[in-house]
């Protein structure tokens, strides 16, 4: 069965970056994009960006253009997600996700379990 | 970007009503636009995608259909475990934009 699971909880001090990883399994990894959502606490959800982990090309939302980074690591099926320059308004909750299908145009469907990220000084 | 306004904020129903959530974009996109459910706690939930298609898994109770830049979530007879947070997201182009939510709250 499809699994995304993500690395634990981050506390990080204003200023400083983050890297969330999603590891997939149970499917062929490079067949689906991977998206990255994130919700503040008591918030809606936020679309962030996306990677093809079949040739590594990204697309970002401007809001983050500058200082997010999604990669992917073939090897190991995992894709990560850099933040930098944190501030309080960057805490959430970071769920990376996979498409429903393979191609272009496909939204989330299978999420991981949710990283927490808090940012405090 | 393409930005989705989603209504109502909240709406308050009772188990058996037949209710709908309104998500409009601000441009075209087609039939490019899916709804999930969230409950506290959790990640989202694919309800709907591409307008109209059900997610396998998901009740026949949930539908949804599109008019223009209009688009619509019913559900045709809420059960208990139906009260949650709703929201759309259009997937025609990037930035996959959500809309803000609907919460339904039991009346």
């Amino acid at each position: 069965q499809v699994q995304l699971v993500q690395s634990g909880t981050e506390v990080k001090k204003p200023g400083a970056s983050v890297t969330v990883s999603c590891k997939a399994s149970g499917y062929t990894f490079t067949a689906y994009y991977i998206h990255w959502v994130r919700q503040a606490p008591g918030q809606g959800l936020e679309w962030m960006g996306i990677i093809n982990p079949k040739d590594g090309t990204t697309s970002y939302a401007q809001k983050f253009q500058g200082r997010v980074t999604t990669t992917r690591d073939t090897s190991t099926s995992t894709v990560y997600i850099e933040l930098s320059s944190l501030t309080s308004e960057d805490t959430a909750l970071y769920y990376c996700a996979r498409s429903w299908g393979g191609s272009f145009g496909n939204p989330p469907l299978y999420w991981g379990q949710g990283t927490l990220v808090s940012v405090s000084s | 970007d393409i930005q989705m306004t989603q209504s109502p904020s909240t709406l308050s129903a009772s188990v058996g009503d037949r209710v709908t959530i309104t998500c409009r974009a601000s441009q075209s996109i087609d039939m490019w636009l899916a709804w999930y459910q969230q409950k506290p706690g959790k990640a989202p939930n694919l309800l709907i995608y591409r307008a109209s298609g059900l997610q396998s898994g998901v009740p026949s109770r949930f539908s949804g259909s599109a008019s223009v830049t209009e688009f619509t979530l019913t559900i045709s007879s809420l059960q208990p475990d139906d009260f949650a947070t709703y929201y759309c997201q259009q997937h025609k182009s990037y930035p996959y934009t959500f809309g803000q939510g609907t919460k339904l709250e039991i009346k």
